[in-house]
């Protein structure tokens, strides 16, 4: 089945330590985008990537990091500069040009 | 600035009446595009409904539809015939074009509107 694959779906850490979330597409789509979702809040834009070897910051890029290596996988890590990383992250993808974007499941990040 | 704001943090409808969400969207270009997801307890994102900048109808789809007024910039969900599994988040979005970054386009969405439909 085509779709969008987020892992793992929990996640537990230690203060200080970086972590990667994955995320990979079988849709062929070419824009992939990272969102962070906070409790009783909405979704705000971390990075998007229309293709291949480029991708651009969103709102609250600081602390995170990506990377677009091939057009299926849109890996986001986590850095120990995030002073609060504990939120719910999903992963998106889409055709580009007014077309939806269909999410993952979502990956819940604790710091601990 | 906002781009996108959801002025209802809550709504309450009673099963199998209407309830329409607001949304209104901030963006200097012409060429954009609107979207309504459902966000159940479970954490998945549910497509719901596209209007597109140019399009001259409003969207429909089942017992979905948007009100777009373009002048307005408004893009309010109707819910027909509310039913007890709508109870969810519900989040408008839009998608515009990046002019800093030629060819790439910024997804950003509202902060949601929490639908409670009672018995």
């Amino acid at each position: 089945d085509g779709g969008i694959t987020q892992s793992p779906k929990y996640l537990f850490r230690k203060e200080g330590q970086n972590v990667t979330l994955s995320c990979e597409q079988n849709l062929n789509h070419d824009a992939m985008y990272w969102y962070r979702q906070d409790p009783g809040q909405g979704l705000r834009l971390i990075y998007y990537s229309q293709i291949v070897n480029d991708f651009q910051k969103g709102d609250i890029a600081e602390g995170y990091s990506v990377s677009r290596e091939k057009k299926e996988s849109f890996p986001l890590t986590v850095t120990s500069a995030q002073k609060n990383p504990t939120a719910f992250y999903l992963c998106a993808s889409s055709v580009t040009k007014n077309t939806e974007a269909f999410f993952g499941q979502g990956t819940r990040l604790t710091v601990v | 600035a906002q781009k996108i704001t959801q002025t209802q943090p809550g709504m309450f409808v009673q099963e199998k009446e209407a309830v329409t969400l607001d949304c209104t969207y901030d963006t200097s270009d012409q060429s954009y595009g609107l979207f309504w997801y459902k966000q159940p307890s479970s954490g998945e994102m549910i497509f719901l409904i596209y209007q597109g900048s140019y399009d001259e109808q409003n969207a429909t789809e089942g017992r979905y539809s948007l009100n777009f007024q373009k002048a307005r910039k408004s893009a309010n969900l109707v819910i027909s015939a509310s039913q007890l599994g709508d109870s969810a988040m519900y989040f408008c979005a839009m998608r515009e074009p990046n002019l800093t970054q030629g060819g790439s386009e910024k997804l950003v969405f509202g902060k949601g509107t929490k639908l409670t439909v009672n018995p």
